[in-house]
């Protein structure tokens, strides 16, 4: 078993709509939960940064973090064409300091 | 400069032959991590350096590979008698202030 499990997908979705996506995890010591977004042939992009449990909302993403459970989300309201892309979810126990563990990466299509 | 750059940003080596990777990372920053993403996959850990001194290269999946930062700034990623297996992409990521990892686009090795 990996330490981070992710559904790879893929997850095609209508423009607006509510989009969520998750991972779990094995290893108790992670603290700091990310989620990157990768577009095809690009490097990826950090779009969420979250320390301990809890909910953080920038714009039309929320991303939740359920330490108890081992469960992180991703939530993109209102998706758009141009979130098309894969998300990858991402954990670490001292931040930015320390290698980042990966999930595989859920490959996401928002059609107009 | 303004982001990682990595160079070659594609490079093909026929099996046997030994490559190159370059990173350059954000000006300033003292964290440089290396990732190895095969097709399909998330991003995993290589090799981690602070300043000069590699920290943890407990990733790097044989003795075929090596890494050096030598001045603390541009790194390289070098891989002996490449493989068919090596093939992935290599991403370069680096940090500041133990928070977010800035990730390059990455090079594309594809091994015949």
């Amino acid at each position: 078993q990996k330490e981070v499990e992710q559904d790879p997908g893929p997850l095609s979705v209508p423009e607006g709509a509510i989009v969520s996506l998750n991972c779990t995890y094995s290893n108790s010591a992670f603290q700091y939960f990310m989620w990157y977004r990768q577009y095809s042939r690009k490097g990826p992009e950090l779009l969420m940064y979250t320390y301990s449990s809890g909910n953080k909302e920038d714009g039309r993403f929320t991303a939740q973090v359920d330490k108890s459970s081992k469960y992180i989300s991703l939530f993109i309201r209102d998706s758009q064409p141009s979130d098309s892309a894969t998300y990858l979810c991402a954990m670490s126990g001292q931040g930015g300091s320390e290698k980042l563990v990966f999930g595989k990466g859920t490959k996401l299509t928002v059609n107009p | 400069g303004a982001g990682v750059s990595q160079s070659p940003r594609y490079k093909v080596a026929k099996r046997g032959q030994d490559v190159a990777l370059r990173c350059d990372p954000i000006s300033g920053h003292v964290s440089l991590f290396w990732y190895q993403q095969a097709l399909g996959q998330g991003p995993e850990f290589l090799t981690y350096f602070q300043n000069e001194a590699q920290l943890d290269k407990s990733g790097l999946p044989s003795d075929r590979f090596f890494a050096e930062r030598p001045e603390g700034s541009v790194s390289t990623l070098k891989i002996q008698r490449t493989q068919q297996e090596d093939s992935a992409v290599y991403l370069c990521a680096s940090s500041l202030d133990l928070n977010e990892q800035f990730f390059g686009p990455g090079t594309r090795l594809t091994v015949l």
